[in-house]
């Protein structure tokens, strides 16, 4: 079956500091892939997405490139702020019509940005 | 566009007792998920609907646990006969088909903790 394994948590960072959460899946065919972020007390938001191996995904300042030979969707972002503090989860979807698209997440990682 | 709704924010029942969770979604999304979500863990599916039919159950999803999309919008998630292994954050998410990699947008969530 699917699976997403994600680097535990909690990474503490330092404002402007370089973030990478690592990612990596196990699925059948070729998946979309996802990043959602969970702010305290809020919902799952999408961060970003790549639907085809090579794509990149960004928003906000975040990447992701989609490596299908090595089956990463690794998160990536130049300079952290206090304001990203957040869970961030790893999640595919398979493009089989008959799984409509559900999507199966990591565990999360727990990231903690400091002045 | 409202976003996805869900009522209650939180439900405080004792063992034994039914609950039912409603979510709302955005309108014109004739996709529904239903997730679950426990402790440091990432989002479990447990079911989804496609309009008004539900189209597929998770294992996960015991015979305590119905839902329902009567009229293909707003649908409801009950648990019977609750135990304390049910305690968990019930997240729904709806999305619209024909949209690329149906994005699915995630409500706040009901946390339910049996007592």
């Amino acid at each position: 079956g699917n699976s997403v394994t994600q680097m535990e948590g909690p990474v503490t960072l330092s404002e402007e500091a370089f973030l990478t959460i690592n990612c990596t899946y196990t699925a059948t065919g070729y998946p979309s892939l996802f990043w959602y972020v969970q702010y305290p007390g809020e919902g799952l938001q999408l961060l970003l997405k790549a639907t085809k191996a090579d794509d990149k995904g960004s928003n906000k300042g975040f990447e992701a490139t989609y490596r299908k030979e090595t089956t990463s969707f690794h998160l990536e972002k130049g300079s952290v702020q206090v304001s990203d503090s957040a869970v961030y989860f790893c999640a595919l979807s398979d493009k089989n019509p008959g799984t409509a698209s559900k999507l199966t997440f990591g565990t999360g990682t727990r990231l903690q940005v400091t002045l | 566009d409202t976003g996805v709704s869900q009522n209650p924010r939180h439900k405080i029942t004792k063992r034994g007792q039914n609950v039912t969770f409603r979510c709302d979604p955005i309108s014109e999304h004739n996709r529904l998920y239903w997730y679950r979500q426990t402790l440091g863990q990432g989002p479990e599916f447990l079911t989804y609907f496609q309009n008004e039919a539900q189209l597929e159950k998770s294992r996960l999803l015991s015979d305590r646990f119905s839902a329902e999309r009567p009229k293909g919008s707003f649908s409801t998630l009950e648990i019977q006969r609750t135990e304390q292994g049910d305690s968990a954050m019930y997240l729904c998410a709806s999305s619209r088909t024909g949209t690329g990699a149906d994005i699915q947008y995630f409500g706040a969530g009901t946390r339910l903790s049996v007592l």
